[in-house]
């Protein structure tokens, strides 16, 4: 069964810092990888959506990176701002269970000090 | 564009109590529908999954339901409500393999 990790689970950096949060998943058989942000009390918004094609995918000062073969994908947040902090999530699609699910890691609790 | 309108934002009910938890989207046709529950020091849990009207596939077994009485329109209920419901739930669409989440909702049973 697919399972999710994210390293480490709670990150804490000064403001300016680039920074890259881990995720790891136990079986390569994906087709995507989307990265999810969560502020406090509220929803996830997706970030970056990785497909399995791809090896990276950029979006404004974060870049996400795939690599199937090892099972790894990380977020890198280049000059980190108060504003960056949040959970961070990353998720892979069950194909072994149910349609469409997605299967999350816990999370990356991030603190951008100013 | 697409949305997706989860309410209420918060709720604090007494076991026992019925729930009715609803979802909308907007923007999109036939959406493939979620809900998922966060609890506390625990990860994003599949709690049912809608491909359709009337199509509901239940992940979890528990006292919470789910029923989808039109095509943009997803509702999670309970009838009597345990304290072991309290959670984060998020209502949540998919197309093309990306998906968006509602805003969720705060659920304390007392």
């Amino acid at each position: 069964k697919q399972e999710v990790t994210q390293i480490p689970a709670a990150l804490s950096v000064p403001e300016g810092e680039n920074l890259v949060l881990n995720c790891s998943f136990t079986d390569s058989a994906i087709y995507n990888l989307q990265w999810f942000r969560q502020d406090p009390g509220k929803g996830l918004t997706s970030l970056l959506l990785i497909q399995s094609s791809q090896r990276e995918q950029t979006s404004g000062r974060l870049n996400a990176s795939l690599d199937k073969s090892s099972g790894r994908s990380t977020l890198y947040i280049a000059a980190s701002q108060p504003g960056d902090s949040a959970t961070y999530l990353c998720a892979v699609p069950d194909y072994g269970g149910s349609q469409g699910n997605l299967i999350f890691g816990k999370g990356t609790k991030l603190s951008v000090k100013p | 564009s697409q949305t997706i309108h989860q309410w209420p934002a918060t709720l604090v009910q007494p076991v026992g109590s019925p729930l009715s938890l609803e979802c909308t989207v907007e923007g999109t046709s036939n959406p493939n529908l979620y809900w998922y529950r966060q609890a506390a020091g625990r990860g994003l849990q599949l709690l049912f999954y809608s491909v359709g009207i009337g199509q509901i596939s239940s992940e979890v077994p528990q006292n919470l339901s789910a029923s989808r009485p039109q095509d943009r329109q997803f509702i999670l209920s309970s009838k009597k409500l345990l304290l072991s419901d309290s959670g984060f739930y998020l209502c949540a669409w998919s197309e093309a393999a990306l998906y968006t989440f509602g805003s969720g909702t705060r659920l304390t049973v007392v």
